[in-house]
């Protein structure tokens, strides 16, 4: 398996641009989330999905829109850059068993904007 | 905001010492979970405890929860210099939401 992975690992965006980050799990989990983390701090959860179709949103959702058409993918789209969305943006995963809830992360995309 | 706060912020000791990190949260939970983050990577999962559990192991690593207190607290025995990352906790009130602390940075020296 490969677990979670997202693409691409780096991106440098200007102010008013968009894009999307991809994240795509194998595990067949039916949770997935995006995070960001700033710099010396904890992640913060930006929005997530419990299911295809189903999406909610977190703590930091502004700026950001995501869906779930399918149980592997869940996008991150950035609709108009800006600076304070320089980030390093996590996706996890995760599957209901036992409750545990634990997460499997992806490497990360380390976004700047200019 | 962010529920779980650590303590310390940074803890820098000597191989082979234990290393001790405490988080503090404010609302009720269903679990509280620890992860380690290497530098410039993803987190890893190392260990869950359930609200109605009072102690856990997992190798070298011991996590102890007071929910009374609001408290957990992470030991690592033995340490190593590939335990040197940053660790966090994170709670879970519900299926997905888990909300993390700041996290600890701990560095191990040979």
């Amino acid at each position: 398996n490969a677990g979670v992975t997202q693409t691409p690992k780096f991106q440098v965006l200007k102010t008013g641009q968009s894009m999307t980050l991809q994240c795509a799990q194998d595990m067949n989990h039916e949770y997935m989330s995006w995070y960001r983390q700033d710099p010396g701090m904890g992640l913060r959860l930006i929005h997530y999905s419990v299911g295809a179709g189903i999406t909610d949103q977190g703590e930091v959702p502004n700026g950001y829109n995501v869906s779930r058409s399918t149980t592997e993918d869940f996008p991150l789209r950035l609709l108009s850059a800006a600076p304070s969305q320089t980030s390093v943006y996590f996706c996890a995963s995760s599957s209901r068993d036992g409750e545990s809830y634990e997460q499997y992360f992806g490497p990360g995309t380390r976004l700047t904007v200019t | 905001s962010q529920q779980g706060e650590e303590d310390p912020q940074a803890l820098s000791i000597q191989e082979g010492e234990n290393a001790t990190m405490n988080c503090s949260y404010k609302t009720s939970i269903n679990n509280l979970q620890w992860y380690r983050q290497n530098s410039g990577r993803g987190l890893v999962h190392l260990i869950l405890i359930r609200s109605n559990e009072r102690e856990k192991h997992s190798g070298r690593l011991r996590v102890t929860l007071d929910t009374s207190k609001k408290s957990s607290s992470l030991l690592i025995t033995a340490s190593r210099a590939a335990d040197t990352a940053s660790y966090f906790c994170a709670t879970a009130q519900g299926a997905q939401k888990l909300v993390f602390g700041q996290g600890t940075r701990l560095t191990i020296n040979p």
